[in-house]
């Protein structure tokens, strides 16, 4: 057990919905990190949040946004999805920043049909 | 930008053997350089880094790695393997963005183990 948590385990909706995964880091962790897993694209980093501020940003998608709240926890939130958004998306978290290990949680599995 | 390359999709090894993972990287200076094994069904968890210093780097489970800047690689090694280190293995290049301590993690395509008894 890492530590950081994910809601929902598994998530199926449909196309043009809207979804909001949710994540709470490790106890003391400030970092919060987003990634997607899919059998086409791989493991891809979306976007890191450092306590509240947005820090780093990678390929995420204009119809994705995420936030951290001041409790820490953090959301991503998905909307118009598509087929293609179906995907394991990862919630990680860490004391700072890219030298300090991240602590992956177990994952959203999304399904759009 | 920086790229991740891992040229073993699928290796098989038996159970005691010794094993090497192969992982390239593209980038212009030195970068952050991880190992994280995810197991079926679970998150990754780190086995190793690399930022500077000693280019052999130990790890956990028994893992090392070996960084050398010459051929931008950075394999992971295990001399003996044990049938629970059956998973997907991922090497992965962290870059800062500017002058700050947060980045950005960019992952190869993983390598998967499967061990025979």
């Amino acid at each position: 057990d890492s530590g950081v948590t994910q809601t929902p385990k598994h998530l199926i909706t449909a196309t043009g919905q809207r979804v909001t995964l949710r994540c709470s880091p490790r106890s003391g962790d400030l970092s919060v990190y987003w990634y997607q897993q899919s059998l086409d694209q791989g493991l891809q980093f979306l976007i890191q949040y450092y306590n509240g501020e947005e820090r780093a940003k990678g390929n995420i998608l204009e119809r994705f946004s995420a936030q951290q709240f001041p409790d820490l926890h953090s959301e991503l939130n998905l909307s118009s999805l598509e087929l293609g958004d179906s995907a394991l998306y990862f919630c990680a978290s860490s004391v700072m920043g890219l030298a300090d290990e991240q602590y992956f949680g177990p994952g959203t599995r999304l399904t759009v049909t | 930008a920086q790229s991740v390359t891992q040229p073993d999709i699928h290796i098989t090894v038996s159970e005691g053997a010794s094993l090497e993972l192969r992982c390239n990287y593209s980038y212009g200076a030195t970068p952050y350089l991880f190992w994280y094994v995810q197991s079926p069904g679970q998150g990754l968890q780190l086995l190793l880094k690399y930022f500077s210093g000693d280019t052999l780097v130990q790890g956990i489970k028994g893992f090392e790695a070996e960084f050398k800047r010459s051929q931008s690689s950075f394999n992971l090694r295990k001399p003996s393997v044990h049938w629970s280190d059956a998973a997907e293995y991922f090497c992965a290049v962290g870059v800062k963005a500017g002058g700050t301590s947060y980045g950005k993690l960019t992952f190869g395509q993983g390598t998967i183990l499967t061990v025979h008894p």
